[in-house]
């Protein structure tokens, strides 16, 4: 399994308090991404990493903010949470561009926003 | 705009019998990856099978097989002889560039 660790695992919060999720890989993989996951919308992406402070944005990017100061840490912030970000988070990584390598990922992290 | 869709949000299937479920896609990229995921009821993303967008031959991996014909734009999955553990969520996605498109899931039962 890819040495990928996601923390919290849970965490319930309120509207307008600030949130970061961590994910931490042990892979040395170039590529991170984060997730939500919602249902009738599968995964989307949020924003990706390709390199040491080198981030873009995804589909569903307005609202969060990333941070890669190192290979193996890539932060997810929700500056001002509301109830429409209460979902299931995921990180994934890849060793090269996404188009022909599968992403691996993370166990997710479930976060309620009250 | 990119785009993955899964038209079957449920589906049954006897156990020991194949299943396919399907999946279309949209792309005006000439390289792309097509892959399955599988989401077990504990909720962690497995990946099953990779197809390039390149790749003649369809793609197996054990009871997995990824039928993939190019012009339709379809990657469906078959899984062959089910087994009571194939009861899941599964999970089309595509990879092109930086970025990775899912469709949204279709639930199986493996009725015993």
């Amino acid at each position: 399994d890819a040495g990928i660790t996601q923390s919290p695992r849970h965490k319930v919060t309120e509207t307008g308090t600030p949130v970061t999720l961590r994910c931490h890989q042990t892979e040395n993989h170039r590529y991170m991404y984060w997730y939500r996951q919602d249902p009738g919308h599968g995964l989307r992406l949020i924003h990706y990493s390709y390199g040491v402070k080198d981030t873009d944005k995804g589909e569903v990017s307005d609202g969060y903010s990333v941070s890669r100061s190192k290979t193996e840490d890539f932060l997810l912030t929700l500056e001002s949470a509301t109830s429409s970000q209460t979902s299931v988070y995921f990180c994934a990584i890849s060793e090269f561009r996404g188009g022909h390598q599968p992403q691996h990922f993370g166990d997710g992290t479930r976060l309620s926003i009250l | 705009a990119q785009k993955i869709t899964q038209t079957q949000p449920g589906m049954f299937v006897q156990e020991k019998e194949a299943v396919t479920l399907d999946c279309t896609y949209d792309t005006s990229d000439q390289s792309y990856g097509l892959f399955w995921y599988k989401q077990p009821s504990s909720g962690e993303m497995i990946f099953l099978i990779y197809q390039g967008s390149y790749d003649e031959q369809n793609a197996t991996e054990g009871r997995y097989s990824l039928n993939f014909q190019k012009a339709r734009k379809s990657a469906n999955l078959v899984i062959s002889a089910s087994q009571l553990g194939d009861s899941a969520m599964y999970f089309c996605a595509m990879g092109a560039g930086n970025q990775f498109y899912f469709g949204t899931g279709t639930s199986l039962t493996v009725i015993p």
